[in-house]
């Protein structure tokens, strides 16, 4: 256990649907950040929040969003879904927002039927 | 072009050889990652480099900022080292990670 929690770890839903998925970082960290790795594309960066702001943002489509609550966990909500937007999503968290080793969640893979 | 190439894409190995992973990337940088991911999917942090060196048990990790090169290597490897390594850096503005494609190491016992 890397003492980063996502959840669920599996999700199908159908195309235009809208999912949430969870993360809770690890405790005594501050940043969380979210990656997807899609078979074509490896992986990719989507966004970062750092003690409930956002400090970078990647290739994270309009139709995604997330945020970061008080306690730290996050959520990345994933709307109007497409069969391309299946993929493994992970979440990493680590103490400081630009430096320090990440520790990576087991990940939430969803599929879009 | 990627930002992040790594080289060799597939790697098999014998049980106790010396391996070396290679990353070129062409942007400027304010750090670089090594990843490594088991055919679970789950993904480690083994190495975080903004200069110079790091080592941590069989595993040695460099990168040269002039010549924006870096390298993993792997000492007397083993079976269970076997994995996908990735490459990855954070731009020096710090707003943007690029990921490389991976290297797939098996090692044959």
């Amino acid at each position: 256990d890397s003492g980063v929690t996502q959840t669920p770890k599996h999700l199908i839903t159908a195309t235009g649907q809208r999912v949430t998925l969870r993360c809770s970082p690890r405790s005594g960290d501050l940043s969380v950040y979210w990656y997807q790795q899609s078979l074509d594309q490896g992986l990719q960066f989507l966004i970062q929040y750092y003690n409930g702001e956002e400090r970078a943002k990647g290739n994270i489509l309009e139709r995604f969003s997330a945020q970061q609550f008080p306690d730290l966990h996050s959520e990345l909500n994933l709307s109007s879904l497409e069969l391309g937007d299946s993929a493994l999503y992970f979440c990493a968290s680590s103490v400081f927002h630009t430096e320090g080793g990440y520790t990576f969640g087991s990940g939430t893979r969803l599929t879009v039927v | 072009k990627n930002e992040v190439e790594q080289s060799p894409q597939n790697l098999t190995a014998q049980e106790g050889e010396f391996i070396t992973i290679n990353c070129s990337y062409s942007v400027g940088i304010s750090a670089l990652h090594w990843l490594q991911q088991h055919p679970g999917g789950g993904i480690v942090s083994l190495f975080m480099l903004s200069s110079g060196k790091k080592k941590h048990g069989r595993l040695i990790a460099t990168i040269n900022i002039q010549e924006k090169h870096s390298s993993l290597h792997i000492t007397a490897s083993h079976p269970r080292d076997s994995a996908v390594y990735i490459c990855a850096v954070r731009s020096a503005s710090g707003n943007q990670f690029y990921f490389g494609t991976g290297t797939s190491l098996t090692v044959i016992p």
